[in-house]
């Protein structure tokens, strides 16, 4: 069964500092990888998605991530920190079940992300 | 505008009291979701469809029912029978797969017992 880690409940930063947001999976298969942002009372929006192809992949608002195969990782960075990026951010993973077509799609518990001035 | 419409955005439930919550898409999607929100602990799958007139139960389906019988409604009833039922509820969804393709959310529904 897959499986989602995202290191650090929250995250602090100064603005115009780099974030980083880690999320580790564990699967026996290639996974699809997602990133969500969830700001407050609201739903989640895509930030930003790998399925397969390159493995550097860049999303909205000027967050980036990238697929390690060998570090099972997936961790989501932006070069400096915006007032506006204080939200929740969520990675999910999404593996196929017993070798098939069906796909189950597990999000991590989240990391709280506060920006200050 | 297209999108997800939640609602109630708050709702309070009596002790064995089935209450209902409401999600409507205008987005012609095939596929929707429920899911539950605590604090910590991310998002769980309660149930989902992926076509009219059928659904699936996901990880913590006990004491929830939904229906479908419409493309653009996916309701949610927590039933008595949730002994725990206070959460932020987020209803989804999505063109195809939502295990590779991107998921549209709701604003969401906070549920808290009386």
């Amino acid at each position: 069964a897959q499986s989602v880690t995202q290191l650090g409940s929250h995250v602090s930063v100064s603005e115009g500092a780099l974030v980083l947001l880690r999320c580790n999976y564990s699967s026996s298969v290639p996974p699809y990888l997602f990133w969500y942002v969830q700001y407050p009372n609201q739903g989640l929006q895509l930030l930003l998605k790998y399925t397969t192809g390159a493995t550097l992949v860049k999303g909205i608002n000027g967050f980036e991530a990238e697929f390690k195969k060998s570090e099972t990782s997936f961790h989501l960075t932006k070069p400096s920190a915006h007032m506006s990026d204080a939200a929740e951010y969520f990675c999910a993973v999404s593996v196929a079940q017993g070798g098939g077509s069906n796909y189950k799609l597990t999000f991590g518990k989240g990391t709280l992300l506060t920006v200050n001035p | 505008d297209g999108g997800i419409t939640q609602s109630p955005k708050y709702l309070f439930r009596k002790e064995g009291q089935n209450v209902t919550l409401s999600c409507e898409q205008n987005l012609n999607h095939d596929a929707m979701y429920w899911y539950r929100q605590d604090p910590g602990q991310g998002l769980r799958l309660i149930y989902y469809s992926q076509i009219v007139n059928d659904f699936q139960k996901g990880d913590i389906a006990e004491g929830y029912s939904v229906s479908r019988e419409k493309k653009e409604s996916f309701p949610l009833t927590v039933t008595s029978a949730q002994k725990n039922p206070t959460a932020f509820y987020l209803c989804a969804s999505s063109q195809g797969d939502a295990t590779n393709e991107k998921l549209f959310f709701g604003s969401g529904t906070q549920l808290s017992v009386l």
